[in-house]
């Protein structure tokens, strides 16, 4: 089982839709989650931190949920400039600031 | 956040050369990374790079094929050694503003240098 897995979509939604990602990690101590999000040829972009209580930026909503150890992502009223990558990233076992991360998730928002 | 600032943005280099990729900050921060993202994959950790010592680095990277260097807490720099195609990869320095001890140290992306071997 990879360490931290995304599922690969793409997710293609109209705009104005409601679209949510899972991302399951397998240490189950982990304590930092993060969500990234990354245009084509560019860097990775902080999102969101996902807390424990779960947090909501905007349209922008993460949750954790450690009894199944996975984190989720969801974007309500999708827009077109939401169509990106969207990496997850948690903690490695060995260190509290050593991310690893999934291998994203393609959104594609169409008008 | 911190901004971060990479250079070159882009290379093309000739199969057994080297490049020196440069990462600075406009803030001072203890801990520094660089990664690497091959086409079409996700972000792989290379190093960490210490202020005033040697980098770390995770398995599967060496420090004869990726030195590194980091004089203070604002640069670094990375350098790809005797390159083959293989090597032909988006490079990324991070660097970690959690202030130190806290549980969500978040990191923050340069915009990477995209280099092509040859």
């Amino acid at each position: 089982r990879k360490e931290v897995e995304q599922d690969p979509g793409p997710f293609n939604v109209p705009e104005g839709a409601t679209v949510a990602f899972n991302c399951t990690y397998s240490n189950s101590a982990s304590q930092s989650f993060f969500w990234y999000r990354q245009d084509c040829r560019k860097e990775p972009k902080l999102l969101m931190s996902v807390y424990s209580s779960g947090n909501e930026d905007g349209r922008f909503t993460a949750q954790l949920n450690r009894a199944s150890q996975y984190i989720s992502l969801l974007i309500r009223d999708s827009k077109l400039s939401d169509s990106a990558t969207y990496l997850c990233a948690v903690n490695r076992e060995d260190s509290s600031y050593k991310l690893i991360f999934g291998s994203g998730t393609r959104l594609l928002v169409r008008p | 956040s911190a901004v971060i600032s990479q250079k070159p943005s882009r290379d093309i280099c000739q199969r057994g050369t080297s490049l020196t990729i440069q990462c600075q900050v406009d803030s001072q921060v203890t801990m520094m990374f660089w990664y690497r993202q091959q086409p079409g994959q996700s972000l792989t950790l290379i190093a960490t790079a210490n202020q005033g010592s040697e980098a770390t680095y995770e398995s599967g990277f060496v420090i004869d094929k990726f030195p590194i260097s980091r004089p203070n807490l604002t640069f670094s720099t990375l350098t790809v050694s005797n390159m083959s195609p293989e090597d032909s990869s988006i490079y990324l320095c991070s660097v970690d503003v959690g202030g130190g001890g806290g549980i969500l140290n978040e990191q923050f992306f340069g915009p990477g240098t995209r280099l092509t071997v040859l």
